[in-house]
């Protein structure tokens, strides 16, 4: 079945600055690669997702891309705020499947 | 109110006793899932359901139970909890499956001493 990883499970950067999250995937018919933020004491939330016919997709200061030769994918957050100190999930899935492999998650700390 | 709300949002019972968590969402959705979180293991799949009556296993099934008699309601069960299911447990929905965004509960945390 499919595994999904993510890395980092920390980052810290400072205000501003942008912030990348990496995952891979395992299984090569994967199609279906959506974010998830999770706010303290709080469900996840979808942020952005992509699916396998695009490259890169934008909305304001988020972006994700995706790599389908190396299965891999990424979300670049840019001119970080605080607001954005969260726990961040990747996930993969196809439309051969219901469900979707969430990757272990990373939090991402915003330093003034 | 509209969306997904679970009940109860914090639990403490012992081992061996048996715990139900429910969940219920006023969409309609057809697709509903269940999911613990745990440090160091992200969110992992329990068991999901497509419609009513229908369910189906995911990657950490083992110890729950769980049905759906109604489209908005779907109840998981510990039939004799044990220690290494203390996590916090939150439900999902969504209309459509994979490709389609899930909606997430505000969840349940569950201590079992």
């Amino acid at each position: 079945g499919e595994n999904v990883e993510q890395h980092p499970s920390t980052l810290s950067v400072q205000e501003g600055d942008s912030a990348v999250i990496k995952c891979t995937y395992s299984d090569s018919a994967s199609n279906y690669f959506p974010w998830y933020k999770q706010e303290l004491g709080k469900g996840p939330q979808l942020i952005i997702d992509i699916r396998s016919n695009v490259g890169e997709k934008k909305d304001q200061r988020i972006a994700v891309t995706l790599n389908k030769t190396a299965k891999h994918f990424s979300l670049h957050i840019t001119e970080t705020q605080p607001e954005d100190s969260a726990v961040y999930f990747c996930a993969a899935g196809s439309n051969r499947d219901d469900k979707i492999i969430f990757g272990k998650g990373t939090r991402l700390h915003i330093l003034p | 109110d509209a969306g997904i709300t679970q009940s109860p949002r914090y639990k403490i019972t012992e081992t061996g006793r048996q715990v139900t968590l429910m969940c219920h969402q006023t969409w309609s959705h057809s697709y509903m899932f269940w999911y613990r979180q745990d440090l160091g293991h992200g969110l992992r799949l329990i068991y999901y359901s497509a419609a009513a009556d229908i369910t189906d296993k995911g990657e950490v099934p083992d110890g729950y139970v769980v049905s759906r008699s109604k489209t908005e309601n779907f109840p998981l069960t510990l039939e004799s909890a044990t220690r290494s299911q203390t996590s916090v447990y939150f439900c999902a929905s969504t209309s459509g499956p994979s490709y389609n965004e899930q909606f997430f509960g505000p969840g349940t945390r569950l201590t079992v001493l």
